[in-house]
């Protein structure tokens, strides 16, 4: 079975810092990788996805994630934290179907 | 074009009762997938529907059920509810009709409280 595990349930970053939220995943199968947000009372919004084109993914809002197989990892960054960036952020795994398996989510706190 | 659009908002049932909750695709959209979100489970996948028929199933009871029209909108209901079936329940809609993984769109979610 297909897994994905966020390391950090809370991370807090300063305004203008690096955003880093890890992501591990378990997959038997070559996997599609996705990163979501979900700001508060709403869904989600994909910020991007791995589909095995290339390895470094840009997504929206400035956000982008690197697929390393050797480290079975699927880490989101973004270079400098605006404070709209502040939500949760959830890895999400599948293999090839409509069904997601999320992990378990990292709250972002931005500090002015 | 319209998201995807989820009614009611919120919702609050008593135990036992039963609820209904609907999801409008994005136009064009032929697949819609539910998940449940809770504070203690997480975001877990209930099921999707695929040209009126359920293609994929989460580890659920019986108790929630789901079905699509032809119009590719769907419901989900979930019977004689107890007070942990609480949670944000979301929708998401995707553009699949053939092997290649398209990503899923959701919606706003619906808030079902149960006391």
């Amino acid at each position: 079975a297909q897994s994905v595990t966020q390391l950090g349930s809370h991370v807090s970053v300063s305004e203008g810092a690096l955003v880093l939220l890890r992501c591990n995943y378990s997959s038997s199968v070559p996997p599609y990788l996705f990163w979501y947000v979900q700001y508060p009372n709403q869904g989600l919004q994909l910020l991007l996805k791995y589909t095995s084109a290339a390895t470094l993914v840009k997504g929206i809002n400035g956000f982008e994630a690197e697929f390393k197989k050797s480290e079975t990892s699927f880490h989101l960054t973004k270079p400098s934290a605006h404070m709209s960036d502040a939500a949760e952020y959830f890895c999400a795994v599948s293999d090839g179907e409509e069904k997601l398996t999320f992990g378990t989510g990292t709250r972002l706190t931005i500090i002015p | 074009k319209a998201g995807v659009t989820q009614t009611p908002r919120y919702l609050i049932k008593t135990r036992g009762q039963q609820v209904t909750l609907s999801c409008s695709p994005i136009s064009g959209h032929r697949s819609v997938s539910w998940y449940q979100q809770t504070p203690g489970q997480g975001l877990q996948f209930l099921f999707e529907y695929f040209s009126e028929t359920q293609r994929n199933k989460g580890n659920f009871p019986g108790r929630f059920s789901g079905r699509q029209f032809s119009n590719s909108r769907s419901e989900m209901n979930v019977s004689t509810l107890e007070l942990g079936d609480s949670a944000l329940y979301l929708c998401a809609s995707s553009p699949t009709g053939g092997i290649t993984y398209n990503e899923q769109f959701f919606g706003p979610g619906t808030r079902l409280t149960v006391l």
